[in-house]
């Protein structure tokens, strides 16, 4: 079964950018139909979607972070990657990678472990 | 933007227990609407899709309703397994999750 696996440093300084990658097993990133979103869970418990990429490079956003935000995927590698720029303190969370497997009910399964990025200097 | 508030916050039962968890969103989002579990140290993980469905795996006890802006999850008797935090999401325009309700034992 697919399994994903978020790396990436622990630790970024406020104004740099925040950069992760989600190693995808046991499926293929460019199975048709799947969606690859991100998501980030705060300290306080509070879980939100940052955006999605489908294997052809298509992407979708959560407006909120739409200015400071890239994913990308790498096929080759069966891959994909977060890049956040300009974080703050409140960019600190626990980031996730997902699989959407049906864009149109928009649920995700299975997730990663979570990877914890504190934003500090 | 839509958002998700569910009710209780937190909800405190007993082995055995039928329990029901309500998520109401700002505006109707049909039955787009996924309902997760969440263990401490753990990812959530995907309980019911399409406010109804059941993923596969997932014990009969876990139900879903709703359409609309009102929605509930119920689990006919509390198994030890169950107390967890339970998050809403909706998938109708962008997706957004509810605050979660964290149920305990009592």
């Amino acid at each position: 079964q697919v399994q994903l696996q978020e790396s990436g440093p622990g630790l970024v300084k406020p104004s740099q950018t925040l950069s992760l990658t989600c190693a995808v097993s046991g499926g293929s990133i460019s199975s048709d139909g799947d969606y690859w979103s991100w998501i980030r869970q705060f300290p306080g418990k509070g879980l939100e979607w940052i955006g999605y990429i489908y294997y052809s490079g298509s992407t979708y956003y959560n407006p909120s972070l739409k200015s400071r935000l890239s994913i990308s995927v790498d096929t080759s590698k069966n891959q994909l990657s977060l890049k956040l720029s300009s974080v703050t303190a409140a960019d600190t969370a626990v980031y996730y990678c997902a699989r959407e497997g049906s864009i149109n009910l928009g649920w995700f399964d299975p997730w990663g472990q979570g990877t914890l990025v504190i934003v500090s200097s | 933007d839509i958002q998700m508030t569910q009710s209780p916050s937190s909800l405190s039962a007993s082995l055995g227990d039928r329990v029901t968890i309500t998520c109401r969103a700002s505006q109707s989002i049909y039955s787009y609407l996924n309902w997760y579990q969440q263990k401490p140290g753990k990812a959530p993980k995907l309980l019911i899709y399409a406010a109804s469905t059941l993923q596969s795996g997932v014990p009969s006890r876990f139900s879903g309703s709703g359409s609309g802006t009102d929605f509930t999850l119920t689990i006919s008797s509390l198994q030890p397994e169950d107390f967890a935090t339970y998050y809403c999401q909706q998938a109708y325009s962008s997706r957004t999750f509810g605050q979660g309700t964290r149920l305990e034992i009592k």
